[in-house]
């Protein structure tokens, strides 16, 4: 079965520590990949995504995701996080239309 | 980037009772949207597929006759939860997807809190 894996559930981490979230993903064919972000109180915002091409891709507020091919991955990382950055993160994958999430990652930033 | 709107933010009704939730997408025209579910606490479940000018389709296990889906425009969608019980309580997000293909991008909604007493 088609499915989509958010490794950690809940994150802690200071301000200004580095931030990598998995996510694998089982799918057969071509896929379209996406992190989305939910904000507390907000709704889902588009971080990146991914189509093609360059396998590394640059999304907004210094947000970055490595697209593996052979390891069926595509994992977030920022450089340095900011107490803003307090959100749930969402990966995605696009197959035949269908947008299937993953469990999401509950981030925590303390200042 | 493209905007989505959902009305109303939150709703409370009496079981038994219909609700129409809206979703307009605001800057670009939309042929497919979609509706999801979404609990606390967890991911989004996406319950039907809703195509402008024709049937939604639905995910397996989500009653077409109690989740009625209209998209009669390229920008509105609504879902109509009919005869509301106490377990349809949950938060329901719309998506309208932006593109066609490779290129495609799904925009959501800020959701719709709806509270059925």
């Amino acid at each position: 079965a088609q499915s989509v894996s958010q490794h950690n559930h809940h994150v802690i981490l200071s301000e200004a520590a580095s931030l990598e979230l998995g996510c694998n993903y089982s799918y057969g064919g071509t896929v379209n990949l996406f992190w989305y972000v939910q904000y507390p109180g907000q709704h889902l915002q588009l971080l990146l995504k991914y189509f093609s091409g360059d396998p590394l891709v640059k999304g907004i507020k210094g947000f970055e995701a490595e697209f593996i091919k052979s390891k069926f991955s595509f994992n977030l990382r920022k450089p340095s996080v900011q107490w803003s950055d307090t959100a749930e993160y969402f990966c995605a994958v696009a197959s035949w239309g269908k947008l299937q999430f993953g469990a999401g990652t509950q981030v925590v930033v303390t200042p | 980037g493209a905007v989505v709107s959902q009305h109303p933010s939150r709703v409370i009704c009496k079981s038994g009772t219909s609700v129409k939730i809206e979703c307009r997408s605001l800057d670009f025209q939309a042929t497919t949207m979609f509706w999801y579910r979404q609990f606390p606490k967890q991911s989004l479940m996406l319950m039907a597929t809703s195509n402008e000018g024709s049937k939604a389709t639905y995910e397996q296990g989500v009653e077409k006759d109690k989740f009625l889906i209209n998209h009669a425009s390229l920008t509105l969608s609504t879902l109509t939860v009919t005869s509301a019980h106490p377990e349809d309580s949950s938060f329901y997000i719309c998506s309208a997807r932006e593109g066609t293909g490779v290129g495609e991008t799904q925009y959501f909604g800020p959701g719709t809190r709806l509270l059925v007493l």
